[in-house]
């Protein structure tokens, strides 16, 4: 099983360029979610994600958009880039519904606006 | 507001123990998890508790108070693979991981 899978693992954009980022995972989890994550602060959650189909927004939603089309898969969205979306993001999955169990992380993507 | 505290930076030496604490205030508990995460990777986890008092495994161990807010990651024969940021994280009421901005550990020779 490759687990958590991110593409790509870095890259950079000049302001107003637009980009996804793709997550897929192989472990048949319910729930997936997108994290950035900056120095000095913890993993702020942008979506998430309860099933395939839907999608919920997170503590710093915008600027980002989502879809979930298949189970195994959670796009990230960028339309407008800005030097503030400078960051490392995560990608991350867990199993069960209202049950709580630890979340599987991707190696994550450098993202560099200039 | 949700909160989660713990220090920015410790340091250790290698063989020692170290803690590192984590305190937090949140709308409502449903377990609260520690992770590991080594420079320019991804968090990976370590423990998970859910009631009061001390999980072991192995070389590490996790305690938890919920009437305190507190948890503690206590690192026994530490090894220099050990320096990493550890990361306090809590479920809240809806299922959702509010995290702590995380713990550098610095392991010395």
């Amino acid at each position: 099983n490759a687990g958590v899978t991110q593409t790509p693992k870095f890259r950079v954009l000049k302001t107003g360029q637009s980009m996804t980022l793709l997550c897929a995972q192989d472990m048949n989890h319910e729930y997936m979610y997108w994290y950035r994550q900056d120095p000095g602060m913890g993993l702020r959650l942008i979506h998430y994600s309860v099933g395939e189909g839907t999608t919920a927004k997170g503590e710093v939603p915008d600027g980002y958009n989502v879809s979930r089309l298949k189970k195994q898969n959670f796009l990230l969205g960028l339309e407008s880039a800005a030097p503030s979306q400078t960051s490392v993001y995560f990608c991350a999955s867990r199993q069960g519904q209202g049950e709580v169990n630890e979340q599987f992380f991707g190696p994550g993507t450098r993202l560099t606006v200039l | 507001g949700q909160n989660i505290d713990q220090p920015t930076e410790m340091t250790a030496t290698e063989g020692a123990i170290v803690q590192i604490n984590c305190t937090y205030q949140t709308s409502g508990f449903n377990g609260l998890f520690w992770y590991q995460q080594h420079a320019g990777e991804a968090p990976t986890f370590l423990s998970y508790n859910v009631l009061d008092g001390l999980e072991e495994k192995g070389r590490f161990s996790s305690f938890l108070s919920r009437s305190k807010g507190y948890s503690y990651l206590l690192l026994k024969e530490l090894q220099m693979k050990d320096s990493a940021s550890y990361l306090c994280a809590v479920t809240d009421s809806n299922y959702q991981l509010i995290w702590g901005a995380g713990t550098k550990l610095i392991i010395k020779p």
